[in-house]
């Protein structure tokens, strides 16, 4: 079974850092480039960053370039998210979710997602 | 960057309706669509890729038609278990980037 579990949320001032983490089993995660998505409060989905199975291709979105970097550690089958320089508007759930890129799949498995609450 | 409008933002219905919510690309994006369904607290799910291929284990009841710039998700008799917030995607197998609709709430009439 695929399974995805995010962990590392909580609460950060605003300009500090946090690092998420998603540990993948059930699948060959070094076949499958990932992505990490998130929701703010009573608000929509919003795609952040993707990172290829080999960690060779890296893409963010505009709103955290420069602030988030993606990375993957594919020997202990796990994904990552570095947050720094954290805003308020950076308040969401973060899912991780797995997609095989190259077969024009979209995004099939998603984790339960972790909070991060950026507040003073 | 290419902008996806999903329309209504929210739609009242009763169980047995038949549902209609429909995705608008700024731009073309051939094919290149996916539908989720998200419940309160919980993960989004996989509906539909590709536009009309539907994922496996959904319910035939649920169907995605259109190409280009607009799209439809299309729920034949609803269910109890359907009433969710419903997401469009764009994606596609050149560009790793995705953006999503603003999503539709379906809720009880």
């Amino acid at each position: 079974e695929v399974q995805l579990v995010e962990s590392g949320g909580g609460l950060v001032q605003p300009g500090g850092s946090l690092r998420l983490s998603c540990a993948a089993s059930g699948f060959t995660f070094s076949s499958y480039s990932m992505n990490w998505v998130r929701q703010a409060p009573g608000k929509g989905l919003e795609w952040v960053s993707y990172i290829s199975s080999s960690s060779s291709t890296i893409y963010y979105a505009d709103s955290v370039k420069g602030r988030f970097t993606i990375s993957r550690d594919n020997a202990k089958n796990s994904l990552y998210l570095q947050m720094n320089s954290l805003r308020a508007e950076d308040t969401a759930v973060y899912y991780c979710a797995r997609r095989d890129f190259w077969s024009g799949y979209p995004f099939d498995y998603w984790g339960q997602g972790t909070l991060v609450t950026v507040s003073s | 960057d290419i902008q996806m409008t999903q329309s209504p933002s929210t739609l009242s219905a009763s169980v047995g309706d038949r549902v209609t919510i429909t995705c608008r690309a700024s731009q073309s994006i051939s094919s290149w669509l996916a539908w989720y369904q998200q419940k309160p607290g919980k993960a989004p799910k996989l509906l539909i890729y590709k536009a009309s291929s539907l994922e496996s284990g959904v319910p035939s009841r649920f169907s995605g038609s259109g190409s280009g710039t607009e799209f439809t998700l299309t729920i034949s008799s609803l269910q109890p278990d359907d009433f969710a917030t419903y997401y469009c995607q764009q994606y596609n197998s050149y560009s790793p980037t995705s953006t999503f609709g603003q999503g539709t709430k379906v809720e009880i009439k």
